[in-house]
């Protein structure tokens, strides 16, 4: 079973700024095959990056993921007021398809 | 639009079952997957396993062979899932989630399982 690890478990930022969290893999990963969620209180997961670098229909450009093999990277640049949410990374490259524990972008 | 909609909330004794659906509208139902991820209160996303709609093989994680199973009805384009022999700790919001290519694009609103005597 493939381990995500989340870093930081929490990050505090202030609106307009850039978020960097971090998702190491505990062995590689296709690239192809690594995504990132956003969740808010009550709601459903939501895609914003998937094939480690490829945004989903409607996000917003300020979101960018990069990264191969065991670490990844989910930048969000200009931090909006509604970017502050639990942030999920999800490998797909194999069994089971295991997510990470999730990093929390607060408001500082 | 493309959309999922699962089944309400539910309450279950221990060592009951529960049964939860998903149906899907908006685009071709045995196009795409159909995996179930769960949430404890508080906690983070677990991948629970898949059912492909089209010819309705699926794939469990390990830690639920046994006790889970999944099924659809390609009639009214609804998935189910079916988690037997509940315990405390299987109280959870359950999603089921459209994969294609790109990953879960597409979830269902979260159907909340609460296990208590």
């Amino acid at each position: 079973e493939i381990v995500l690890t989340q870093s930081p478990g929490t990050l505090s930022l202030s609106p307009g700024e850039r978020a960097t969290l971090s998702c190491r893999a505990s062995q590689s990963v296709s690239s192809r095959y690594l995504a990132w969620y956003q969740q808010k209180p009550g709601q459903a997961p939501r895609l914003l990056i998937y094939g480690a670098s490829s945004r989903a229909t409607g996000i917003p450009d300020r979101f960018s993921g990069s990264g191969s093999g065991t670490d990844f990277t989910l930048t969000i640049n200009r931090l909006e007021p509604e970017d502050f949410a639990v942030y999920y990374c999800q490998q797909y490259d194999s069994s089971p398809r295991t997510f990470g524990q999730g990093t929390k972008l607060e408001i500082k | 639009q493309v959309q999922l909609v699962q089944s309400g909330a539910e309450v279950k004794e221990p060592g009951a079952s529960v049964k939860v659906s998903c149906q899907a509208s908006g685009y071709t139902f045995t196009g795409y997957y159909i995996h179930w991820v769960r949430q404890a209160p508080g906690q983070g996303l677990e991948w629970m396993g898949w059912i492909n709609p089209n010819s309705g093989d699926t794939h469990f994680a390990q830690k639920f062979r046994g006790r889970v199973t999944m099924t659809r009805d390609t009639s009214i384009s609804t998935a189910y899932m079916v988690l037997s022999r509940l315990r405390s700790d299987d109280t959870a919001v359950y999603y089921c989630a459209r994969v294609g290519s790109i990953a879960a694009d597409i979830w269902g609103q979260g159907t909340m399982v609460t296990v208590s005597s």
